[in-house]
């Protein structure tokens, strides 16, 4: 079984340009979510979505967006890019059996 | 003050060691403890999972949650240089909901 896809797996832009980051979650699993891990931290928490509709958002400005698709896959959208953009963006899957998120690889944005 | 605190490390130990690795939480609502291991670049990939307090083991790995003192422990027995990655530790307060993380601790096995 595939686990979570994400795409692209690299991605240099530059500063003020918008981004659109893809996953596809875990077959059957309905919930996604997104997080931001800065160099050497943790991962941060950005949005959860479950059956299309929005769950939680973390602290971050509205410049960051997402929506769930009826397939469950998901995108997450990054306006007006700043330097401090620049981290490895994950998504996760759930699933109602499980209680734990499993992740993707990641997309690694570097913005110039 | 941070809701996950995370030794960062780095720690080097011999192989064979016994690895124990620590954090703690201010938010009493945590009620299911996760712990990753990321390595270099990758994703974090799921290594326990513990729902409130107690231990579990899984192979040379035992997950402890002290909900009492706001503490959970990773011990990795007869570590390998594989083991080499860091270690994320994470908790969220209902089952499926968002995740917080600690900072990570980098663990280094050498041969």
């Amino acid at each position: 079984d595939a686990g979570v896809t994400q795409s692209p797996t690299h991605l240099i832009k530059t500063r003020g340009q918008h981004v659109t980051l893809r996953c596809s979650p875990i077959s059957g699993h309905k919930s996604v979510s997104w997080y931001q891990q800065v160099l050497g931290q943790g991962p941060q928490f950005i949005f959860q979505y479950y059956e299309k509709e929005e769950r939680g958002r973390g602290n971050f400005p509205d410049r960051f967006s997402a929506r769930q698709f009826p397939n469950y896959s998901s995108e997450l959208n990054v306006n007006a890019l700043l330097l401090g953009d620049s981290a490895l963006y994950l998504c996760a899957s759930s699933g109602r059996a499980t209680t734990s998120a499993f992740f993707g690889q990641g997309t690694r944005l570097t913005v110039v | 003050q941070k809701e996950v605190e995370q030794d960062p490390g780095p720690l080097s130990v011999p192989e064979g060691a016994i690895v124990s690795l620590n954090c703690t939480y201010s938010n009493s609502a945590f009620q299911y403890f996760m712990w990753y291991r990321q390595y270099s670049r990758k994703g974090p990939e799921l290594l326990m999972y513990t729902y409130s307090s107690g231990n579990k083991e899984d192979g040379r790995f035992t997950a402890q949650v002290d909900k009492s003192s706001k503490y959970i422990s990773l011990f990795i027995r007869d570590s390998q240089p594989s083991d080499s990655a860091t270690y994320l530790c994470a908790m969220s307060e209902a089952s499926g909901s968002r995740l917080t993380f600690g900072e990570g601790t980098q663990l280094t096995v050498n041969p």
